[in-house]
């Protein structure tokens, strides 16, 4: 079947330690996502990419980073300068070639803090 | 500001009648909407999406309008079913940049 993986899906983080949050997409999709909800708050998004080897912030960026070194995988790192990294970490594949295409998400990782 | 507006009140339904959400927006200039399903620990699923030349769009017992004078989708549940119960969310985009700005999700309780 064709989807998104994430995993795992519940990661808890030690103060000071980075932490890395894995994203994989087999419907062969250009463009990819990662968003953070907050209990009682929409998706806000992090950082998405386009392509390979491509990305950009999204509206909350600070205190992570990413990689797209290939077409199916799209990580995120929450780095310990992620003040308030408990939440629930989505990640979305679209089409990408035009502007109207929906997107596709995985079913989250859920990280805590020890 | 740019906003995007639901009402964050869960909206309680007998089966069987119709659900009607509303998403709201403000400072956006859309070429499109979208809606999606989200279930409790799930990511959301998509549903219908509607473009700024369409007034309506239907899938099944769903319905979607959008009015751009007005700045705003209504999502219609028709012969609501339990299993319709979960929250949904409008998104759209922004100047077609390619990216989603979400709305904070309604959850609809469908009672038996």
């Amino acid at each position: 079947d064709g989807g998104i993986t994430q995993s795992p899906k519940y990661l808890f983080r030690k103060e000071g330690q980075n932490v890395t949050l894995s994203c994989e997409q087999n419907l062969n999709h250009d463009a990819m996502y990662w968003y953070r909800q907050d209990p009682g708050q929409g998706l806000r998004l992090i950082y998405y990419s386009q392509i390979v080897n491509d990305f950009q912030k999204g509206d909350i960026a600070e205190g992570y980073s990413v990689s797209r070194e290939k077409k199916e995988s799209f990580p995120l790192t929450v780095t310990s300068a992620q003040k308030n990294p408990t939440a629930f970490y989505l990640c979305a594949s679209s089409g990408g070639d035009r502007n109207n295409q929906p997107q596709h998400f995985g079913d989250g990782t859920r990280l805590s803090i020890l | 500001s740019q906003k995007i507006e639901q009402n964050s009140e869960a909206l309680n339904i007998q089966e069987g009648k119709t659900a009607t959400l509303t998403c709201n927006y403000t400072n956006y200039s859309p070429a499109y909407l979208q809606w999606y399903r989200q279930d409790p620990g799930r990511g959301p699923v998509f549903l219908l999406l509607i473009r700024e030349n369409e007034k309506e769009k239907r899938k099944e017992r769903l319905k979607v309008t959008f009015d751009t004078t007005l700045k705003q989708s209504l999502f219609h549940i028709t012969a609501s079913q339990p299993a319709d119960s979960a929250t949904y969310l409008c998104a759209l985009d922004d100047y077609g940049n390619n990216r989603l700005a979400f709305g904070k999700g309604n959850q609809v309780v469908v009672i038996p």
